[in-house]
This record gives structure tokens, C-alpha cells and sequence, in this order.
């Protein structure tokens, strides 16, 4: 079945470092690709997407590149934030059903 | 438009009673989805409702849970006689009808702790 596999955490980070979390995932056909982002006591949030092999999805500094070939969709900003502290989720839906897969989650503590 | 709206937001049940939580779509979506997230854990997939029909509930334990979308009103993830291993937070998220794949939002989630 559909999997996704996140690096573990915690990552701890200074401010304005360069943050990486690796994502790969498993699955039949070309899924779209999602990070979702949960800040403290909150929900989650869409925070980028790709919907088909070598689309980047962008969204406030983040960026991650659909890679078909490596089966991977690495999460990256080049200057974290005190603000970006937060568990970031790699996930894919299946169409057949509309649920989402999730990694097990990254979390971030940036300090200053 | 508001959001996806849970409650109550924390919950405090004794073994063996009963928790029920709530979960107001946004609006015009028709689609309800429920993740739990046990924790220092990912979120696990449970049941995607829609309107009156249970779509897919590969995820639901098969024992004292059970999940409603009923025509009028919200949706509602019911659990009997908890234990202390349901205590979690439980994520309701929506979308909207149609289409390949629907972006779902989530809501801020019902924290449940079973003493």
C-alpha cells in the first residue's frame, strides 16, 4: 500500500540556517504530494503541493522539488525563522477515497 | 467563510464513559475526513464520511467507535467506553465536492484524555 517516510526529528536549528527534511514515499501511479505544516496546539495547514513528477511547490520560503525518479519530495528553506518552529508532515492522497497518507512528522525547534 | 470548526477542543473522560466529538465543515464542503493522532505520532486516516454515507472506514477500530454525517448538523466521531489508549488528538478535516483531489482543510483538533 501507499507509505510516505520522513526523517525523524527533533531538528534544531539556529535562525537563518538552512533547513532540509527528507520525504520519499511509496505508491501506485503518480500521487500528488503535500507538506502540511502544525504549529503548536493548532491544526494542520497546507503549506505546499506538487501535483504531477518535477513540479516545485513554493509557499512563504519553502520549497520542495516532485521527484518521480528518487520517489522523494524534500522539504527545503534556505532561512528559518524563530517562526517556523512547528511538525511538518509529508503526506499523499489516494484519489480512491480522498484520504491522506502521512509521514510521521518533523519536528523543528528554530532557536534565535 | 469560517473554517473547519471541532468541539470541544480538550476533553476529559474516565475509563468506560462515553466521548463525543464534533466536527462543522466548512462551508459548502460535503466531504468529512477523521484523523487521530496518537502521540509524539503521525496522523493515522479513521473514516471519510459524506453527507448521510460512510465512503471509507478502513481506518476506524472496529470496536466502540463509530462516526455520523448526518443531513443536518455536524459530523460526529463517537466513542464508547474509552480506554485509556484512545486518548489522542482527533483531527477533522473537509473538502469540497468533485474533482480529482480536493485540498483538505483541517480543523484545530479535540484533545481527548481518558483518566
Amino acid at each position: 500500500g501507499d507509505s510516505v517516510t520522513q526523517m525523524e526529528g527533533p531538528v534544531t536549528l539556529s535562525e537563518e540556517a538552512f533547513l532540509t527534511i527528507n520525504c520519499t514515499y511509496t505508491a501506485t501511479g503518480y500521487p500528488s504530494l503535500f507538506w502540511y505544516v502544525q504549529y503548536p496546539g493548532e491544526g494542520l495547514q497546507l503549506l505546499l503541493k506538487a501535483t504531477k513528477a518535477d513540479d516545485k511547490g513554493s509557499n512563504k520560503g519553502f520549497e520542495a522539488t516532485y521527484r518521480k525518479e528518487t520517489t522523494s519530495f524534500h522539504l527545503e528553506k534556505g532561512s528559518v525563522q524563530v517562526s517556523d518552529s512547528a511538525v511538518y508532515f509529508c503526506a499523499l492522497p489516494k484519489a480512491a477515497g480522498n484520504k491522506l497518507t502521512f509521514g510521521g512528522g518533523t519536528r523543528v525547534l528554530v532557536k534565535p | 467563510n469560517a473554517g473547519v470548526m471541532q468541539n470541544p477542543r480538550h476533553l476529559v473522560r474516565r475509563r468506560g464513559q462515553e466521548a463525543r466529538l464534533r466536527c462543522s465543515p466548512m462551508k459548502g464542503h460535503s466531504h468529512v475526513y477523521w484523523y487521530r493522532q496518537l502521540p509524539e505520532e503521525g496522523l493515522k486516516f479513521m473514516v471519510y464520511l459524506q453527507k448521510e454515507n460512510i465512503i471509507d472506514e478502513s481506518g476506524m477500530p472496529k470496536e466502540r467507535f463509530s462516526a455520523e454525517f448526518p443531513k443536518e448538523g455536524p459530523s460526529i466521531l463517537r466513542i464508547q467506553q474509552v480506554v485509556r489508549g484512545d486518548s489522542a488528538a482527533y483531527f477533522c478535516a473537509s473538502s469540497p465536492p468533485g474533482g480529482f483531489y480536493n485540498e483538505q482543510f483541517f480543523g484545530p483538533g479535540t484533545r481527548l484524555t481518558v483518566l
